[in-house]
């Protein structure tokens, strides 16, 4: 069975910092997705990742895959309050359909001034 | 712009109803999605349907079942409500890759 795990689930950071959010997945996966969440809103799509090395660049974010550490990270860059919001990742487990996500517990982050 | 709408934000219903969840989407996406979301849980797939009158469990299809007639439809029916089934219901579709979700139903059951 397929475990997608992020952490940390909880962030508080101060504006202008940098962080990491770390997504493990426990089995092969043929694809990763960021998806970002406002309270009481629905998931916006940040990214898709289809490749070990992906990198791809938003803004702010910056997402990359490796998929042999089975390992995806959201790096936030000179953080802004605007980027208060929750991040989750999500996978297709290998071999599987194509719609089937699973997704992690998310991180919920709060930009502070 | 993917346009995916459900049929209600808020929804209070009793223990025993049956409840019907509508979901429309306009970009004429193959596959479409019913998702639970619950603080601490994330999101977890109930069903899943990538044609008209096909469907799949998720991972936690009991107590729920669906229905696609059409292709811009799909709906969500929960036979006979429960307690546990108060959540936030978020709908999606898809052609290839990315995932379009609508704005979520916020369901309580009495």
């Amino acid at each position: 069975e397929l475990k997608v795990e992020q952490n940390p689930l909880f962030l508080s950071m101060q504006e202008g910092k940098n962080y990491t959010i770390y997504c493990n997945y426990s089995t092969t996966s043929d694809r990763l997705y960021w998806y970002r969440q406002d309270p009481g809103k629905s998931l916006e799509s940040l990214f898709v990742l289809l490749s070990n090395g992906a990198v791809k660049q938003e803004g702010r974010l910056m997402a990359s895959l490796d998929t042999k550490a089975r390992l995806s990270t959201l790096h936030i860059t000179a953080a802004v309050h605007d980027l208060s919001a929750t991040y989750f990742c999500a996978v297709v487990p290998g071999g599987g359909s194509q719609g089937n996500l699973i997704f992690g517990k998310g991180t919920k982050l709060s930009v502070k001034p | 712009d993917v346009k995916v709408t459900q049929s209600s934000r808020y929804l209070v219903k009793r223990t025993g109803e049956k409840v019907f969840l509508e979901c429309v989407q306009d970009m004429d996406h193959e596959n479409m999605f019913w998702y639970r979301q619950d603080p601490g849980l994330g999101l977890r797939l109930i069903y899943f349907s990538y044609d008209v009158k096909m469907k799949e469990k998720g991972d936690i299809p009991e107590g729920y079942s669906v229905s696609r007639e059409k292709k811009e439809r799909f709906s969500l029916i929960l036979e006979s409500a429960s307690t546990n089934q108060t959540s936030m219901y978020l709908c999606a579709s898809s052609l290839s890759l990315a995932q379009y979700f609508g704005p979520g139903t916020r369901l309580t059951v009495l």
